[in-house]
């Protein structure tokens, strides 16, 4: 299956909110509440941030939020930080016990 | 806490094989799903496949369909990749990651290791 599509960067500046788009199929995003959302910092391994479309881990700031309409899910980070500054990637199960992942989307704090 | 760590990567030449292993610590390994997943450098994460909690259930990308096998040990609590007849394509970080929920299958990827850098060139 095709690789979710995201866009390659977002910006915004400290304490603004930020919003990163995913698009699928009916075949995976739209006909599963399996969205997940992954930070990755360079050289480090990703990191699970919001999973089931809208649910996060312990741990995870609630400045960080997913939500899903569609074929499209979303995710929101909200009062933005320096250290929100990394490529966030979303996955959605897609069938048949499998998993496609996005492009990738590098968020920039300016 | 959680930790995960792979091992095994290398240079191979095409067609070559290798195995992958990852040494879970910290959890109740025998009760969680774990996963491959891969990332060739400077592009996106791939998933690869997928274990069960007791290993009866095995699950593959295409890419690599007949070609990698997955296993476990949950008395040593490791998780394996057989890679055989590799192609250039397959030159990734290869990580491991648990399942969100025990006993449940293909949900998200909770914890991650660092990965193991698999390249395959002649």
């Amino acid at each position: 299956q095709s690789a979710l599509t995201q866009p390659a960067s977002v910006s915004g500046s400290p304490g603004q909110s930020i919003t990163i788009s995913c698009t699928g199929t009916s075949n995976d995003i739209g006909n599963y509440n399996l969205v997940s959302w992954y930070q990755q910092h360079p050289g480090k391994a990703p990191k699970v941030m919001v999973y089931e479309v809208t649910r996060r881990p312990s741990g995870v700031s609630d400045r960080f939020s997913g939500s899903k309409s569609g074929n499209t899910a979303s995710l929101t980070i909200s009062g933005l930080q320096a250290e929100d500054e990394a490529v966030y990637y979303c996955c959605s199960y897609a069938g048949s016990n499998s998993h496609v992942f996005g492009t990738g989307t590098k968020v920039t704090v300016l | 806490q959680v930790q995960l760590v792979e091992s095994g990567g290398g240079v191979v030449q095409p067609g070559e094989s290798l195995r992958l292993s990852c040494a879970a610590s910290g959890f109740a390994f025998s009760d969680f799903g774990v996963h491959w997943l891969r990332q060739s450098p400077g592009k996106g994460l791939e998933w690869v496949a997928f274990i069960r909690y007791d290993g009866r259930n095995k699950d593959y990308a295409d890419s690599v369909k007949g070609r990698f096998t997955i296993s476990r040990d949950n008395s040593k609590n490791t998780l394996y990749l057989q890679m055989n007849n590799l192609k250039a394509e397959d030159s990734a970080v290869y990580y491991c990651a648990k399942e969100g929920v025990p006993y449940y299958s293909h949900y998200h990827f909770d914890d991650w290791g660092q990965g193991t850098l698999v390249t395959v060139s002649s």
